[in-house]
């Protein structure tokens, strides 16, 4: 029973360049979040998506930064034109249930943007 | 508004026990969890609380007074490995996304 899946764990790039973060939810999940970690601070929510709609992205900056969550596939955390502010951890989560909804968190994306 | 506090850090010795204290102000509740993070790892799940009260498993218990929306993680017979950072976050609802305090990191000495 494999947990939550985010793809690349480490991913380096240079001002400028695209990044794009995947995760794949635990089996039987429909809901997933994305948050970003800043180094020694907590989790900052972006965006809550369930399949094939963006529920929540209250939490995501209106420029360079966009998420899907296709109805076939893992959900795309894409950063256009990265910068340096933007290095930090991202991690997704997954929960089976709107209701009770504990979220299970992968192993994060390590981003650094040189 | 949404707003969760918890102390930045604690300190504790090996076998003792630590309160962990989480106070929140959100536009709507339905259950407060508790995670732990180790340093450079994911957050993992500890406690649920969406009822007044304690909720005890093994050496974690978690607390909830909806009332004074306040709850504490209590950690006994502490461990060397219990040196983490421990999460409060609260969530409002029906699709509703959770909203993480700053976390206390809580270094635990021999």
């Amino acid at each position: 029973n494999a947990g939550v899946m985010q793809n690349p764990r480490h991913l380096v790039r240079r001002r400028g360049q695209e990044a794009r973060l995947r995760c794949s939810p635990m089996k039987g999940h429909s809901h997933v979040y994305w948050y970003r970690q800043l180094p020694e601070e907590g989790l900052k929510f972006m965006v809550y998506l369930q399949k094939e709609n963006i529920i929540d992205e209250s939490g995501m900056p209106k420029e360079r930064f966009s998420a899907e969550f296709p109805k076939e596939g893992p959900s795309i955390l894409r950063i256009q034109q990265v910068v340096r502010g933007d290095s930090a951890a991202y991690f997704c989560a997954s929960s089976p249930d709107p209701v009770y909804n504990e979220q299970f968190f992968g192993p994060g994306t390590r981003l650094t943007v040189l | 508004g949404q707003n969760i506090d918890q102390p930045t850090e604690m300190t504790a010795t090996e076998g003792a026990i630590v309160q962990i204290n989480c106070t929140y102000q959100t536009s709507g509740f339905n259950g407060l969890f508790w995670y732990q993070q180790h340093a450079g790892e994911a957050p993992t799940f500890l406690s649920y609380n969406v009822l007044d009260g304690l909720e005890e498993k093994g050496r974690f218990s978690s607390f909830l007074s909806r009332s004074k929306g306040y709850s504490y993680l209590l950690l006994k017979e502490l461990q060397m490995k219990d040196s983490a950072s421990y999460l409060c976050a609260v969530t409002g609802g029906y699709g509703q996304n959770f909203v993480f305090g700053p976390g206390t990191r809580l270094s635990v000495l021999p």
